[in-house]
């Protein structure tokens, strides 16, 4: 079956610094959606991508699509204290999504 | 609108007894799924919908048993709780449409403890 992988599993930073996780995908994906999970809390959808080489911005937050369709990252330029938590990236499928195992970010104030 | 919603918040259990996790959504929609969050890993995927009368089977399965008689409760059941079943549980539901995805909504989950 598809698997999703991600890494780094854990990323610590100092405010300020930059910060990437990256996605990759046994198959090939026909869209990728990303979610951010704060500690203790529940996992709530930030974007999805859905054309090959796709790049998408929401603030500090830039997410990409591989040209392959396989592969994403999110990018985070400057980091702050509230960008905490666990970001996750997911492969739907009619109602099957397929989640990688996240990537924890801490910032030290 | 609720959203979606999980109930108990909180359970414990000895091992061998059964219970029924509940699941409601109050916007229509056709996709249903439950998941599991072990510490420090990811979701993984243990039956899922996509309508009234229609389930699945994901990852992990073995242990829980669904269905989904309407559109907005899909309730999951332990038949017999083993340790191994203590984790985080999280429904979530989304639009449905062939060849096109929805973002998934997430209910703030059920921590269960399996002593």
């Amino acid at each position: 079956g598809q698997q999703v992988m991600q890494i780094p599993q854990y990323q610590h930073v100092q405010e300020g610094e930059d910060f990437t996780t990256y996605c990759n995908s046994s198959t090939t994906l026909s869209n990728i959606q990303w979610y951010k999970q704060r500690p203790g809390g529940h996992p709530v959808f930030l974007i999805q991508l859905v054309k090959s080489g796709e790049v998408k911005k929401q603030k500090r937050l830039t997410f990409q699509f591989g040209e392959a369709k396989k592969n994403s990252s999110l990018h985070i330029t400057a980091t702050q204290t509230t960008d905490v938590g666990t970001y996750f990236c997911a492969g739907p499928n009619a109602g099957k999504s397929t989640f990688g195992d996240g990537t924890t970010l801490t910032v030290k104030p | 609108n609720a959203g979606v919603t999980q109930t108990p918040k909180f359970q414990v259990l000895k091992t061998g007894q059964s219970m029924t996790l509940q699941c409601a959504q109050d916007m229509n929609h056709e996709y249903m799924s439950w998941y599991r969050q072990d510490p420090g890993m990811g979701l993984r995927l243990i039956h899922y919908s996509v309508g009234a009368g229609i389930t699945d089977q994901g990852e992990v399965p073995n242990g829980y048993n669904v269905s989904r008689s309407t559109t907005e409760d899909f309730p999951l059941r332990l038949l017999s709780a083993a340790p191994s079943q203590t984790s985080v549980y999280f429904c979530a539901s989304s639009y449905g449409g062939q060849g096109v995805s929805y973002e998934q909504y997430f209910g703030p989950g059920t921590r269960l403890t399996v002593t």
